[in-house]
């Protein structure tokens, strides 16, 4: 079936330092997704991508669909305390199905 | 705004018990899903739901799943028999039907099989 690879898994930053983290597939998406989950909660929809090379922002969050579908990344400027979580990168077909990665856990020292 | 809600937020049942989970999706959206997260993994697909029926449904929804929209608002996902394995985190979502909307979590429900 169809798989995310997402990289890191683990990161420990110190607070305002800029984060980067990405996603590849062997399979095209129509839609590129990324979410952030903290501890007991559901996954928080931060940035939607739906077209190739496209380069979207959000506040401090920047998020590129792959110009070949199959990969994204995700970067965070300035890091605070409250940008610790996990990040999850998640790709959608057709049927609005959605095959998440494994999740990057960032950690952010004050 | 608009939310997904999940009831019960917890759930502990014996292995061989029934379980229901609830969920009312947003209002206007017409695409229903499940999730689940085991602790500590990733969040897996289990079964899309459109226009009154199973539109997918990956390899984790075998026979023991089971989904329904007894009214307009409720979406429930039913486990005839848990197994221990199936000790998870239960995530409902739904999704608007113009293109360009995407899914939106509930807070999801911790099954907690004994």
């Amino acid at each position: 079936g169809q798989q995310l690879n997402q990289s890191p898994q683990s990161m420990f930053i110190q607070e305002g330092e800029d984060v980067s983290m990405n996603c590849t597939s062997s399979s095209i998406f129509n839609t590129w997704l990324w979410y952030k989950q903290d501890p007991g909660e559901g996954p928080v929809l931060l940035i939607a991508l739906y077209k190739a090379g496209e380069l979207t922002s959000n506040g401090r969050l920047t998020a590129q669909f792959g110009i070949t579908r199959k990969d994204s990344f995700l970067n965070i400027s300035a890091s605070i305390p409250s940008d610790v979580g996990i990040y999850f990168c998640a790709g959608s077909g057709n049927t609005g199905k959605l095959i998440f990665g494994q999740g990057t856990t960032l950690q952010v020292k004050p | 705004e608009p939310e997904v809600t999940q009831t019960p937020s917890h759930q502990v049942t014996q292995m061989g018990q029934e379980v229901i989970l609830h969920c009312v999706p947003i209002s206007n959206h017409l695409y229903f899903y499940w999730y689940r997260q085991i602790l500590g993994q990733k969040v897996e697909f289990l079964v899309s739901f459109y226009n009154n029926e199973i539109s997918e449904k990956s390899e984790i929804f075998d026979d023991q799943f089971s989904v329904e929209r007894p009214d307009g608002s409720n979406f429930t996902l039913k486990i005839r028999s848990t197994k221990l394995e199936d000790s998870a985190m239960y995530f409902c979502a739904s999704r608007g039907l113009v293109e360009g909307t995407e899914a939106f979590f509930g807070q999801g429900t911790r099954l907690t099989v004994v």
